[in-house]
């Protein structure tokens, strides 16, 4: 009963370093989103993927790739970190067939730091 | 475009009190409208759902009614508890384009016994 899972929880990064983030979904959902959370700003949306093979940008996709290779993962990665992008990230995935009645179900979250 | 807005927190309660927290939204046509509580180090997870006008969505105590003329969604309940100290946010999801949904920025809840 996994649900969506997230890896890893906890990252500190230096300035110009890479990583991947990890979003992995058990219920066969269409729909994958990256979020990430700012104190006083709510949930951004980073990039999202409406099926296997596809990417769509959000609202704040500057600095971050992503790729859906497989129905149930969703990978984000940064390229070049910057203290910018010190935030908590979340992944989350809803049905596709009925989107506008399915609510989203979001992993725990990654607490990436950028120093 | 589509928008949520949600009253600023925190909202500082005492046990027992009445809890409301007020979210209106801006959308074309009639969305799915959503809250989702998110506790201490953990993600969103959905609290109630309404779908279409007039529908009551409710769940552990908490009630929300989809108001299509006055464009609201306002949360409450009639005795809250320590336990509902969390980030609440509203949410709409439009029945049509790319159905992606729109979030408010979430009001904190803070209950003190």
């Amino acid at each position: 009963n996994a649900g969506v899972t997230q890896t890893p929880k906890f990252r500190v990064l230096k300035t110009g370093q890479s990583m991947t983030l990890l979003c992995a979904q058990d219920m066969n959902h269409e729909y994958m989103y990256w979020y990430r959370q700012d104190p006083g700003m709510g949930l951004r949306l980073i990039h999202y993927s409406v099926g296997e093979g596809t990417t769509a940008k959000g609202e704040v996709p500057d600095g971050y790739n992503v790729s859906r290779l497989k129905k149930q993962n969703f990978l984000l990665g940064l390229e070049s970190a910057a203290p910018s992008q010190t935030s908590v990230y979340f992944c989350a995935s809803s049905y596709g067939t009925a989107a506008y009645n399915s609510p989203l179900h979001f992993g725990n979250g990654t607490r990436l730091t950028v120093t | 475009g589509d928008s949520v807005t949600q009253m600023e927190g925190p909202v500082t309660l005492s046990e027992e009190a009445f809890l409301t927290i007020n979210c209106t939204y801006t959308a074309t046509g009639y969305p799915s409208l959503f809250w989702y509580v998110q506790y201490p180090g953990e993600g969103l997870q959905l609290l109630l759902k309404a779908t279409k006008a007039d529908d009551k969505g409710s769940n552990k105590g908490f009630e929300a009614t989809y108001r299509k003329e006055t464009t609201s969604f306002h949360l409450e309940k009639g005795s809250v508890q320590v336990s509902d100290s969390a980030v609440y946010f509203c949410a709409l999801s439009p029945k049509g384009g790319s159905y992606i949904p729109t979030f408010g920025r979430g009001t904190s809840l803070i209950v003190h016994p």
